[in-house]
């Protein structure tokens, strides 16, 4: 079974602190992302990576950056965290042969 | 503007009826694919449609790809408790393409 794993799945931040949210896998799949999800909104990308070091950005990257060192690892990182960034947070992986993403149990962000 | 829209967004019903989830576009899509998320999970994937026209069943659930592959519908019959759920429909744009497009998601409710 593939198992993504999320570092907390809740977190109390105030506004202007630095956020790290992690992520894990543990089937060696190539592609990791970041998404946040918002009530009538669903799942929006914000960073996702194809390969160690690389990042590419999503279509709300403004106010977060992302790091992947090793390749069952990618980082979601608040640099300054505002109010508007209070919601839940999904990591995927997805393994290079398929469309197929397996999630995380997600992180939900308050940022007060 | 979503690229994806998905209706209705919230549906409750009682247990033993039948309800159809719309997922539809302007954009063509390479397949399409269904995930439900039950709470404090991350999304799990139910089905992929790759085909125009393409029809497939997960027991009580009946999925639809449109021939243009612009839309998608899934169907419950006799919908049970356990059905209770957030359903998303996810398109891929193009060929191996990294990255998924998103509905807003149904949150379903089935009464008992």
């Amino acid at each position: 079974d593939v198992k993504v794993t999320q570092s907390s799945r809740y977190l109390v931040k105030r506004t202007g602190e630095k956020v790290f949210l992690e992520c894990v896998q543990d089937m060696d799949h190539e592609n990791m992302f970041w998404y946040r999800q918002d009530p009538g909104l669903g799942l929006r990308l914000i960073y996702f990576s194809y390969d160690v070091k690389m990042k590419e950005k999503g279509d709300i990257p403004e106010g977060y950056s992302v790091s992947r060192e090793k390749k069952e690892r990618f980082s979601l990182i608040l640099e300054s965290a505002s109010t508007n960034q209070t919601s839940m947070y999904l990591c995927a992986s997805r393994p290079q042969a398929t469309d197929t993403q397996y999630f995380g149990p997600g992180t939900r962000l308050t940022v007060l | 503007t979503q690229l994806l829209e998905q209706s209705p967004q919230f549906l409750s019903i009682q247990e033993g009826e039948n309800l159809t989830v719309y997922c539809n576009s302007s954009s063509v899509f390479s397949s399409l694919q269904w995930y439900r998320q039950e709470p404090g999970e991350g999304p799990v994937l139910l089905v992929t449609v790759v085909t125009g026209g393409e029809v497939k069943k997960l027991k009580r659930l009946t999925f639809q790809f449109g021939d243009a592959r612009k839309d998608s519908s899934l169907h419950i019959t006799a919908a049970q408790p356990g059905d209770t759920g957030l359903y998303l429909c996810a398109g891929v744009l193009g060929q191996g393409a990294q990255k998924l497009v998103f509905g807003q998601g149904t949150r379903l409710t089935i009464n008992p």
